[in-house]
């Protein structure tokens, strides 16, 4: 079946350190590949996607590279802020005969994130 | 916002009750789900609808229940509670299968 593994956390970063959390994805043909951001006592939202093999996705600094030979998706910040502190999620929704549906997602255990000041 | 209200937003029920959780849309979107979230595995989808009396059984359905009997509304039920079932429940709706979607702010259930 399909499945998405996160690296374990949490992750504890200083303010404007470089930030990575690797994904990597289990599943047949080609899947769509989505980051989900959820802050404190919030639902998640969608924050950057990929939907074929090689493209990045990118939003509010953040980028991720759909990778197929590696079958990753790391999400990457350059300078990280106070504010990005929250709970990361990897999801991919499978490719299916009808089409794909990016409300059915699988989602990775999900990543802490705390930033300091 | 997206237009989606949960309730109730926090519920605590005994073992063996009956519980009916509800996802309520002013969007008009066609698709809506329900997952929920449990630490160490993420969000798991339990059952979905593509629209009034569309629905479908995901992940992990057992002990769940849906119903959709107006486009607004997905009311997730637990027929009787169990431990294993506390858990934060999160609804989601879409107006298309390859848009985004979006959730709702989720229901802390607690079943002592």
């Amino acid at each position: 079946g399909n499945s998405v593994t996160q690296m374990e956390g949490p992750v504890t970063l200083s303010e404007e350190a470089f930030l990575t959390i690797n994904c990597t994805y289990t599943a047949t043909g080609y899947p769509s590949l989505f980051w989900y951001v959820q802050y404190p006592g919030e639902g998640l939202q969608l924050l950057l996607k990929a939907t074929k093999a090689d493209d990045k996705g990118s939003n509010k600094g953040f980028e991720a590279t759909y990778r197929k030979e590696t079958t990753s998706f790391h999400l990457e910040k350059g300078s990280v802020q106070v504010s990005d502190s929250a709970v990361y999620f990897c999801a991919l929704s499978p490719q299916g005969a009808g089409g794909t549906s990016y409300g059915k997602l699988t989602f990775g255990q999900g990543t802490i994130l705390t930033v300091h000041p | 916002d997206a237009g989606i209200t949960q309730s109730p937003r926090h519920k605590v029920t005994e073992t063996g009750t009956p519980v009916t959780l509800r996802c309520h849309q002013t969007e008009n979107h066609r698709y809506m789900y329900w997952y929920r979230q449990d630490p160490g595995h993420g969000l798991r989808l339990i059952h979905y609808s593509y629209g009034v009396k569309d629905t479908d059984k995901g992940e992990v359905s057992d002990g769940y229940s849906v119903s959709r009997s107006k486009t607004e509304d997905f009311l997730l039920t637990l027929e009787s509670a169990t431990s294993s079932q506390t858990s934060v429940y999160f609804c989601a709706i879409q107006v298309r299968q390859d848009t985004e979607a979006f959730f709702g702010q989720g229901t802390r259930l607690t079943v002592v």
